[in-house]
């Protein structure tokens, strides 16, 4: 089946440092999604993508849907606090199921 | 816009008992979505609807899990009996444009 591989796993942000993550597959897919889920919540739409090379922000986030289909990164501009959380990819093929990643869980520097 | 309502935030019971989840979508959304999500995993679909009837329920358990939407708005899901590897949190979900909006979900903890 389709499967999405997100990395990292988890990073550690300092205020005010840029960070990225990113989901790669082996499938092609129509579109990309990123959620972020904090905890006691469902998660929350932050971007969503819909063609090949697409560059979409959403305030200090941005993503980008790969040439090949097959991966996206997002990006967070100088970071917050309130950054924390799960950061999951989701991504669909024509006619087919909404596929999660793993996530990339965001945490404060110590 | 009110969102994707869910019940009970909390539930608590025994293996074996049964169990069941209420999800009202976001008015107008004609797609509907069960998630199972383990802790430290993302969302599994469990099942998907569209209006009334189902388009995927491969991967819902069916000799324990059943769901409805009779009138093509609210679902259920229910587990009977339920069983330890069923605690997660089940989220539901309803979409407009590929864009799918989750509840908050219904924390299940099977002692």
């Amino acid at each position: 089946g389709q499967q999405l591989n997100q990395s990292p796993q988890s990073m550690f942000i300092q205020e005010g440092e840029d960070v990225s993550m990113n989901c790669t597959s082996s499938s092609i897919f129509n579109t990309w999604l990123w959620y972020k889920q904090e905890p006691g919540e469902g998660p929350v739409l932050l971007i969503a993508l819909y063609k090949a090379g697409e560059l979409t922000s959403n305030g200090r986030l941005t993503a980008q849907f790969g040439i090949t289909r097959k991966d996206s990164f997002l990006n967070i501009s100088a970071s917050i606090p309130s950054d924390v959380g799960i950061y999951f990819c989701a991504a669909k093929a024509a006619g087919n199921k909404l596929t999660f990643g793993g996530g990339t869980r965001v945490l404060v520097k110590p | 816009e009110a969102g994707v309502a869910q019940s009970p935030r909390y539930k608590i019971i025994e293996k074996r008992q049964s169990v069941a989840f209420w999800c009202n979508p976001i008015s107008g959304h004609a797609t509907l979505y069960w998630y199972q999500q383990i802790l430290g995993q993302g969302p599994k679909l469990l099942i998907q609807f569209q209006n009334n009837g189902v388009v995927d329920d491969s991967q819902l358990p069916k000799d324990r899990f059943s769901a409805e939407r009779l009138k093509g708005v609210d679902s259920t899901l229910k587990i009977q009996p339920a069983k330890l590897e069923d605690s997660a949190v089940y989220l539901c979900a309803s979409s407009y444009n590929e864009k799918l909006f989750f509840g908050s979900g219904t924390q299940l903890s099977v002692l």
